[in-house]
């Protein structure tokens, strides 16, 4: 059974706060991503790896980094959280070239108040 | 870039089928994926389809493709109060690095007894 599990359900930070999100997979898959969900918008990617230590941009980088130095953990950083990061956070996992299943985790509730 | 567009909300008595909509921009898409998102949950793959196939079927669910209308469909045939969700389309490209998909707004689905 694959698992990915994100490190929190819920969180609440205040504005300016450092936010680390954590994401560990157990299936040795080579892609890992980071989306957040946001009524009427889906899914957006913020960040995606395809190897350790390598990083790419998607669709809304800002206000975002990611780090991977262990194949099986991706961290998504809030280097100054603000209010419009409130979101809920996905991570998402997939097998090299294109395979036909992602694996998601339970996602994040973040509240930036 | 790509884009996924889904309509925002179905509503559907138990027993009919319900019919959700995609339409997609990105030609070079090769694969094309269909997953759920229950309540406090992250999401599944329900069913995916090559972009060289027209129509997949699978138990209570037909996945229909139009490539040249880049419009995709799924239906649910005897929908049940289980199947309320929210439906996100879904495609990827295997010109995309590290086999990033690009999701649609997500369709919320009510099942009324």
């Amino acid at each position: 059974d694959v698992k990915v599990t994100q490190s929190s359900r819920y969180l609440v930070k205040r504005t300016g706060e450092k936010v680390f999100l954590e994401c560990v997979q157990d299936m040795d898959h080579e892609n890992m991503f980071w989306y957040r969900q946001d009524p009427g918008l889906g899914l957006r990617l913020i960040y995606f790896s395809y190897d350790v230590k390598m990083k790419e941009k998607g669709d809304i980088p800002e206000g975002y980094s990611v780090s991977r130095e262990k194949k099986e953990r991706f961290s998504l950083i809030l280097e100054s959280a603000s209010t419009n990061q409130t979101s809920m956070y996905l991570c998402a996992i997939t097998q090299g070239g294109v395979s036909t299943e992602a694996f998601f985790g339970q996602g994040t509730r973040l509240t930036v108040v | 870039g790509e884009d996924v567009e889904q309509s925002l909300f179905l509503s559907v008595r138990e027993g009919d089928s319900s019919v959700i909509n995609c339409t997609y921009t990105d030609s070079s898409s090769t694969y094309l994926y269909w997953y759920k998102q229950e309540p406090g949950a992250g999401l599944q793959l329900l069913t995916y389809i090559f972009s060289n196939m027209d129509m997949k079927q699978d138990q209570r669910l037909t996945v229909l493709l139009n490539k040249k209308d880049k419009h995709l469909s799924l239906r649910i045939a005897d929908t049940q109060t289980g199947d309320s969700a929210i439906y996100f389309c879904a495609e990827s490209s295997k010109e995309a690095a590290g086999n990033k998909l690009t999701f649609g707004g997500g369709t919320r689905v009510l099942v009324k007894p």
